[in-house]
């Protein structure tokens, strides 16, 4: 089936370090990919998506790039800040699945950014 | 500015007690999810509904009941609370399909749940 696998954390950078949270996936067909963000105490946010491969989604200084032929989406940002520090969920859509909105994500990433 | 509302945030339950989680949203959303979140397994779907009257169930549904009388609304209950229902809910709602019409999911802020 389906799945999506994430880059096990804790991840600890110091502000400014590059970032790159590695995720990679298995699906049939041409599912879109994306990544949440959950901050402390409160619920997902949509972070970017890319519905096609070679689509490079971006957002707040964070990019991903549509890989198929690695099956791959690694989040990227050139420069982290304390404010970045969160929990990151890769995730992709079913697309077996019409009737609704069927995404599957992945255990998360945590990442903690120290002045 | 409220989007996705749930209520309560934080609870406690015994064994076999039974409680409603509610969820509301105020974007006119016709799709309404439950997910639970358990550390380091992602978020699994409970149950989901395409519009007010229509629900259906998704990868993890037993022991929870979902209702949807309204657009609005969409509340899980659990009638028998176990230990393994021990979890983070999350509710969500959409316009659409993230896929199929670009909308992407908005969530609320999780209720705890802890069965003892």
């Amino acid at each position: 089936g389906n799945s999506v696998t994430q880059m096990e954390g804790p991840v600890t950078l110091s502000e400014e370090a590059f970032l790159t949270i590695n995720c990679t996936y298995t699906a049939t067909g041409y599912p879109s990919l994306f990544w949440y963000v959950q901050y402390p105490g409160e619920g997902l946010q949509l972070l970017l998506k890319a519905t096609k491969a070679d689509d490079k989604g971006s957002n707040k200084g964070f990019e991903a790039t549509y890989r198929k032929e690695t099956t791959s989406f690694h989040l990227e940002k050139g420069s982290v800040q304390v404010s970045d520090s969160a929990v990151y969920f890769c995730a992709l859509s079913d697309l077996r699945k019409t009737s609704y909105d069927k995404v599957i994500f992945g255990p998360g990433t945590s990442l903690s950014v120290i002045p | 500015n409220a989007g996705v509302t749930q209520t309560p945030k934080f609870r406690i339950l015994k064994i076999g007690q039974s409680m409603t989680l509610q969820c509301a949203q105020d974007m006119n959303h016709n799709y309404m999810y439950w997910y639970r979140q358990d550390p380091g397994m992602g978020l699994k779907l409970i149950y989901y509904s395409v519009g007010a009257g229509i629900t259906d169930k998704g990868e993890v549904p037993n022991g929870y009941n979902v209702s949807r009388s309204t657009t609005e609304d969409f509340p899980l209950r659990l009638e028998l609370a176990a230990p393994s229902q021990t979890s983070v809910y999350f509710c969500a709602s959409s316009a659409g399909t993230a896929t199929w019409s670009n909308q992407p999911q908005h969530f609320g802020d999780g209720t705890r749940l802890s069965i003892l």
